[in-house]
């Protein structure tokens, strides 16, 4: 088993739509939860981060950490098809300089 | 500002030869990383450099794969007797103190196909 399992999709839903993207983790030491969204033939661009369990919101964006569940999710609410790329979730122990652990990505589209 | 460079964007290459890949990172970030995205794979770690020295080589899938950094700026990434697995997008990212953590800035990656 992956420390960080991500269903890789394709995800395919209509412009305006709520999108729920997830990932599920096994190690309960990590306390900090990234999104990174990943345009195509592009490097990821860091999206926002939350430390340990909670909400947090940026715009149309929101993250959301269970830690019991060891389960976190993004929602875009009123999806664009600017929106359309693969999104990368990513965990570390702590908030110093160390590596991240990603899944896979999940690809979105945004049909107009 | 400027963000994370890298070069080339595409890389091919035969079997057998050696590889250098190169990132410029952020200035005045003082981390930086390398990963490898393949096909069907997330992204992977492969060393991170603190300043000049690599604490953690701990992701470098073989001896044939080494990095170095130099006047804590411009990193390279050299794979020798490259071999088809190690086709892959090799990404760098440099990082900096956000709100509450480090936040890591990856640039475009070098595209590497080795036939």
């Amino acid at each position: 088993q992956k420390e960080v399992e991500q269903d890789p999709g394709p995800l395919s839903v209509p412009e305006g739509a709520i999108v729920s993207l997830n990932c599920t983790y096994s190690n309960s030491a990590f306390q900090y939860f990234m999104w990174y969204r990943q345009y195509s033939r592009k490097g990821p661009e860091l999206l926002m981060y939350t430390y340990s369990s909670g909400n947090k919101e940026d715009g149309r964006f929101t993250a959301q950490v269970d830690k019991s569940s060891k389960y976190i999710s993004l929602f875009i609410r009123d999806s664009q098809p600017s929106d359309s790329a693969t999104y990368l979730c990513a965990m570390s122990e702590n908030s110093g300089n160390t590596p991240l652990v990603f899944g896979k990505g999940t690809r979105l589209s945004v049909i107009a | 500002g400027a963000g994370v460079s890298q070069s080339p964007s595409n890389k091919v290459t035969e079997k057998g030869k050696d590889v250098e890949l190169r990132c410029d990172p952020i200035s005045g970030h003082t981390a930086l990383y390398w990963y490898r995205q393949s096909l069907g794979q997330g992204l992977e770690f492969l060393i991170y450099f603190q300043g000049n020295s690599a604490p953690d080589k701990s992701g470098l899938p073989s001896d044939r794969f080494s990095a170095e950094r130099t006047g804590g700026s411009v990193s390279t990434l050299t794979i020798q007797r490259t071999q088809q697995e190690d086709s892959a997008v090799y990404l760098c990212a440099s990082s900096v103190m956000g709100s509450t953590a480090y936040e890591q800035y990856f640039g475009p990656g070098t595209r590497l196909t080795v036939t």
